[in-house]
């Protein structure tokens, strides 16, 4: 069974703040890696991908891959009240993109 | 570039009725998925297509749901018969491959009520 596990909050953190979301999974065979982001009443959008361990920067957000831990995050620097709804993160392990339950970030202003 | 256009937008039938979902992927893309997403739950993959061909249909519910992709474009998921539980949103999604490096774009989804 691939498991895609997600802490299903609710977080909160204040305006300005950085936001840390974090998932793990459990088939070693995943190459690819996804965040998406859902709004309320709304369908995923994709707002990171990674596939190499490491960092990936894009704007106020970043990905943070560790394939020997089983580990992935999502870092927002300098959150907004617009930031808030729920993360979900993906795995592609090697083809079939399966989601872990969303958690929900509220930025308060 | 046109996204993934899903219909109806909304649906609502009584339980042991039938009902049919269309989807029409991003040109180019080979790869599409349906998925089913239940208030409050991250997306749970029903089947996913490499062209017309099945690729991974393990967690479909086969004695009610059934899926095609003709021709290796538009998609449609049916529900024959609904029950309560399958009162949900059926998002599809597409990507140009099914391998490493592709993402996945999500169309507005189908919101399901079952009465």
């Amino acid at each position: 069974q691939k498991e895609v596990e997600q802490n299903s909050g609710p977080l909160s953190v204040p305006e300005g703040a950085i936001a840390s979301l974090n998932c793990t999974y459990s088939d070693r065979g995943s190459q690819s890696f996804f965040w998406y982001r859902q709004y309320s009443g709304k369908s995923p959008e994709l707002i990171m991908s990674i596939y190499s361990n490491g960092d990936k920067e894009d704007g106020r957000f970043t990905a943070q891959l560790n394939k020997a831990s089983q580990y992935v995050s999502l870092l927002i620097r300098d959150s907004q009240p617009s930031d808030s709804a729920t993360y979900l993160c993906a795995v592609k392990a090697p083809y079939d993109m399966r989601f872990g339950a969303g958690t929900r970030l509220t930025v308060k202003p | 570039e046109a996204g993934v256009a899903q219909s109806p937008r909304y649906k609502i039938i009584e339980k042991r009725q039938s009902v049919a979902f269309w989807c029409n992927p991003i040109s180019g893309h080979a790869t599409l998925y349906w998925y089913q997403q239940i208030l409050g739950q991250g997306p749970k993959l029903l089947i996913q297509f490499q062209n017309n061909g099945v690729v991974d249909d393990s967690q479909l519910p086969k004695d009610r749901f059934s899926a095609e992709r003709l021709k290796g474009v538009d998609s449609t998921l049916k529900i024959q018969p609904a029950k309560l539980e399958d009162s949900a949103v059926y998002l599809c999604a597409s990507s140009y491959l099914q391998g490493r490096g592709t993402e996945a774009f999500f169309g507005q989804g189908t919101r399901l009520t079952v009465v």
